[in-house]
This record gives C-alpha cells, sequence and structure tokens, in this order.
C-alpha cells in the first residue's frame, strides 16, 4: 500500500499570506489528523477527521482549519499567516478503533510539509 | 503543559551499547505508543501498549508501562548507528468533552548512537 502523502512538501509565504495543505491517507484509513511541530513546542495536535467530520480540535486559533473530502483525503488551511506559524506540518492516518473514536490505533505519518512564513 | 513528558531530553551512547528512555504522564490513558522521528522526518509508530498490557516486546524494543506510577519506558538493546533519531511517547486520552480519544506527544528524546 502506497503511505501517507502530504503536499506540498516544502512551501514559503509572508505575513498575512494564507496557505492550504493536502494529506492524502493510506487506503482504507478514515481516520486523519494533524499535527504541527516546532522547537519549542514540539508536537501539538491540531485536529482530527473521520468520514469528513472533526471529531477533535486542538487548541489553535480559528485561524487554523481543515476539511475531510468524501475519499478521506484531508487539507488544512492557515489564513492570515503569522511567523509563529512555521513549522512542519504533518499529516496522520489511522484505522479508527470503532466509530465512536474509542482509542487511537497506530498512526500512519507522511513526511510533513515544512512551512516557512516570512 | 505536555501530557507525555521524556527523559532524558538528549542521550548518547555507542553502539551495542542499550539506550533507555522514560515517559511520565499525568492522567489515566487508553494506551501508550512510542514513536520514531529520523531528522525531520515523519513518525514512524515502534510500538503500542494497552493500559491493561504491563510490558510488550518487538525485536530490540521492550517496552514497560506501569500505571501506578504512570510512567513507561522504552528499552533499545544493541544499539546501532542507525538508531539515531528523536523517541516520542504518545499518551491516548479519552476526551469527555468530545467524546473522542485524542493522541496527545512528549517533546521527545534525542537519541545519539556513535558507531
Amino acid at each position: 500500500k502506497a503511505g501517507v502523502t502530504q503536499t506540498p512538501r516544502y512551501l514559503i509565504k509572508t505575513r498575512g499570506q494564507q496557505v492550504t495543505l493536502s494529506c492524502s491517507p493510506i487506503s482504507g484509513h478514515r481516520s486523519v489528523s494533524w499535527y504541527q511541530q516546532t522547537p519549542g513546542q514540539g508536537l501539538q495536535f491540531l485536529f482530527e477527521y473521520f468520514s469528513e467530520t472533526q471529531r477533535n480540535k486542538g487548541n489553535f486559533p480559528g485561524r487554523f482549519s481543515g476539511r475531510q473530502f468524501s475519499n478521506s483525503r484531508s487539507e488544512m488551511n492557515v489564513s492570515t499567516l503569522e511567523l509563529g506559524d512555521s513549522a512542519l506540518y504533518l499529516c496522520a492516518s489511522s484505522l479508527a478503533a470503532s466509530p465512536g473514536g474509542y482509542s487511537y490505533n497506530e498512526q500512519f505519518f507522511g513526511p510533513g510539509t515544512r512551512l516557512t512564513v516570512l | 503543559s505536555q501530557q507525555g513528558e521524556e527523559d532524558p531530553q538528549a542521550l548518547s551512547i555507542q553502539e551495542g551499547e542499550n539506550a533507555t528512555m522514560n515517559c511520565s504522564y499525568k492522567t489515566s490513558i487508553n494506551n501508550l505508543q512510542w514513536y520514531r522521528q529520523n531528522s525531520g522526518r515523519g513518525l514512524v509508530h515502534l510500538i503500542l501498549i494497552r493500559s491493561n498490557e504491563r510490558e510488550k516486546h518487538s525485536g530490540r524494543l521492550r517496552v514497560t508501562l506501569d500505571t501506578s506510577k504512570k510512567s513507561s519506558s522504552l528499552l533499545i538493546t544493541a544499539s546501532r548507528a542507525a538508531d539515531t533519531a528523536s523517541y516520542f511517547c504518545a499518551t491516548d486520552l479519552y476526551n469527555m468533552n468530545s467524546g473522542y480519544s485524542t493522541l496527545t506527544f512528549g517533546k521527545g528524546t534525542m537519541l545519539l548512537v556513535s558507531p
């Protein structure tokens, strides 16, 4: 099976712009999670989608949003970019343990999108 | 603050030695997972241990879980240079507000294995 793919791999934007990142999960995986990784804060959970519904959201401002399509592909959007948004954005897919989302199974991560905000 | 905290933050050893990393957490968990990340790439899942398990093995990896002390350890035996990476523990927490689980990562241990 093909792994999790993320596009683009690298992105340079300026403050105030917006950006859309894309994630294609492993075939058959319906759960997609997004994480932001920075040297100072480590890996922080952004949100998780399952069957086109956002089930969980981390503690990020409303500038960060996402969606999931019927084929489980997911996008995340960051509007009005700030310097502090520079980070590695990681997407992970998994087989949800149950439709209710109780308990996470193994997460399969993509290579990430490195976003630099100037 | 982070749910899972790894210790030490950095570890430097010689090939052939064992490496032990610890993870402490604050609240009850569904399961605990360990991941490895090579130099700014995506994370790779190593092992998952459920809250009712005490020890699991996978190849040269041994993970223990002590729910009474809210801690876990990852042991890598006979380390190789290729084991050089950052290692993260992730705790699966049930979120009563959303009704779903959230996976929360620690800040990781950077392991350097020298030939």
